[in-house]
């Protein structure tokens, strides 16, 4: 079964600092990766995603991703944090469900918190 | 730009309640799905459905829940008879099809609180 852990529920960083977001997965075949972010009484937005082609992916607002088959990592990074990204970070892997649709398992979910 | 709808925002209803959550997919999307994240806890796939029916559904999705498109703009769940531990926050998503990867767009949520 796929499926994606991430390390941390809740992690705090200085405005202008490096954002790191851990997560892991597991897949028997070659897995597509999500990167979800959730602002306060929202709905999810994607950020960025990873669908076999570039292993360095490029997201909205600065972030971006490395996929490491190596390491079964797909980390989420941001050189310098914006107070505007304090929200709920979640990675997912696509799992096919049948008949052309994909559910999406999710990780636990990071708390991402800037301090001024 | 398109989006998808959800309402209520927050439903309360008595154990035992039936409820009905009510999602507006993109217009031109083809795939629907309910995901549910109970406080705390990571988001959980409930069900997709695609060509007015269910496609796959999920351990959790029992006799309780049922989904309905029942004209072509509305993505229904329901639950039948509440539980306690149905109160949990209910995403609607919705994909086109037809792309590699179906990029799965997703509502606002409703806050489902079960008392």
């Amino acid at each position: 079964a796929q499926s994606v852990t991430q390390l941390g529920s809740h992690v705090s960083v200085s405005e202008g600092a490096l954002v790191l977001l851990r997560c892991n997965y597991s897949s028997s075949v070659p897995p597509y990766l999500f990167w979800y972010v959730q602002y306060p009484n929202q709905g999810l937005q994607l950020l960025l995603k990873y669908t076999s082609a570039a292993t360095l992916v490029k997201g909205i607002n600065g972030f971006e991703a490395e996929f490491k088959k190596s390491e079964t990592s797909f980390h989420l990074t941001k050189p310098s944090a914006h107070m505007s990204d304090a929200a709920e970070y979640f990675c997912a892997v696509r799992v096919y469900s049948g008949a052309g649709s994909y559910q999406l398992t999710f990780g636990k979910g990071t708390k991402l918190s800037v301090i001024p | 730009e398109p989006e998808v709808t959800q309402t209520p925002s927050h439903q309360v209803t008595q154990m035992g309640q039936e409820v009905i959550l009510r999602c507006v997919p993109i217009s031109n999307h083809l795939y629907f799905y309910w995901y549910r994240q109970i406080l705390g806890q990571k988001v959980e796939f409930l069900v997709s459905f695609y060509n007015n029916e269910i496609s796959e559904k999920s351990e959790i999705f029992d006799d309780q829940f049922s989904v309905e498109r029942p004209d072509g703009s509305n993505f229904t769940l329901k639950i039948r008879s509440t539980k306690l531990e149905d109160s949990a926050m209910y995403f609607c998503a919705s994909s086109g099809g037809g792309t590699v990867y179906n990029e799965q767009f997703f509502g606002p949520g409703t806050r489902l609180t079960v008392l």
